[in-house]
């Protein structure tokens, strides 16, 4: 597609409920990022695709939080038994590859809340 | 650790005046660095970015950015505010290895007053 897709755009949802959050990256992108940003505060990075693989996924806050891409387009954010502090907006954003004249494009992110 | 600091928080201009955003951060080396604007209900737009050589960039919207080794600031610029640049701006830094883990900093909000 032309830009960065992210659906839903919003997802409210009670505390202890499974969601999952999808991105849909720019066509032939290989590398795909899912960054967090709670209120007031700058995307935090989550975790990094490249392919199908998750290469680094180090900034995954704990086991409630799974990504996969089985394909290498598409990739879905997984949180089970969602927590309030859970509520933030996650960002995707994809790129051709990884490198120094590489720059990410963002989607708009999905607003979660947590009740 | 690295980080980054944006040390205002909100900052207002009058159309038509000039702007600047403030950007240090604290890495080990010369990082790769960026700015982002993010518009309401919107994803993260890229400004501009430095890697090396010239340390004056040129973005888009008529935005630039100096990057000065010896205080360790990235600090945006615009001569003429316009109010469609109302927005939040972040800046970012990433190591130059592995440069996809960028470390972003809290934001700073714009306000323009007509």
């Amino acid at each position: 597609g032309a830009g960065v897709s992210q659906t839903p755009s919003n997802k409210v949802t009670e505390k202890g409920k499974y969601v999952e959050l999808r991105c849909d990256p720019i066509s032939g992108h290989t590398a795909l990022y899912w960054y967090r940003q709670s209120l007031g505060q700058g995307p935090e990075f989550l975790i990094y695709f490249q392919g199908t693989g998750a290469a680094d996924d180090s900034g995954l806050p704990n086991d409630r939080f799974f990504a996969v891409r089985p394909e290498g387009s598409v990739s879905t954010l997984k949180i089970q038994r969602t927590e309030r502090g859970d509520s933030a907006v996650y960002l995707c954003a994809s790129s051709p590859g990884t490198g120094d004249s590489y720059g990410y494009t963002f989607g708009s992110g999905t607003r979660l809340t947590v009740v | 650790a690295q980080s980054v600091t944006q040390p205002d928080i909100h900052i207002t201009v009058s159309e038509g005046a000039s702007l600047e955003l403030r950007c240090n951060y604290s890495y080990g080396a010369t990082p790769y660095l960026f700015w982002y604007v993010q518009s309401p209900g919107q994803g993260l737009q890229l400004l501009l970015k430095y890697f090396s050589g010239d340390t004056l960039v040129q973005g888009i919207k008529g935005f630039e950015a100096e990057f000065k080794r010896s205080q360790s600031s990235f600090n945006l610029r615009k001569p003429s505010v316009h109010w469609s640049d109302a927005a939040e701006y972040f800046c970012a830094v990433a190591p130059t290895s592995g440069t996809y883990k960028y470390i972003f900093g809290t934001g700073t909000r714009l306000k323009v007053l007509a």
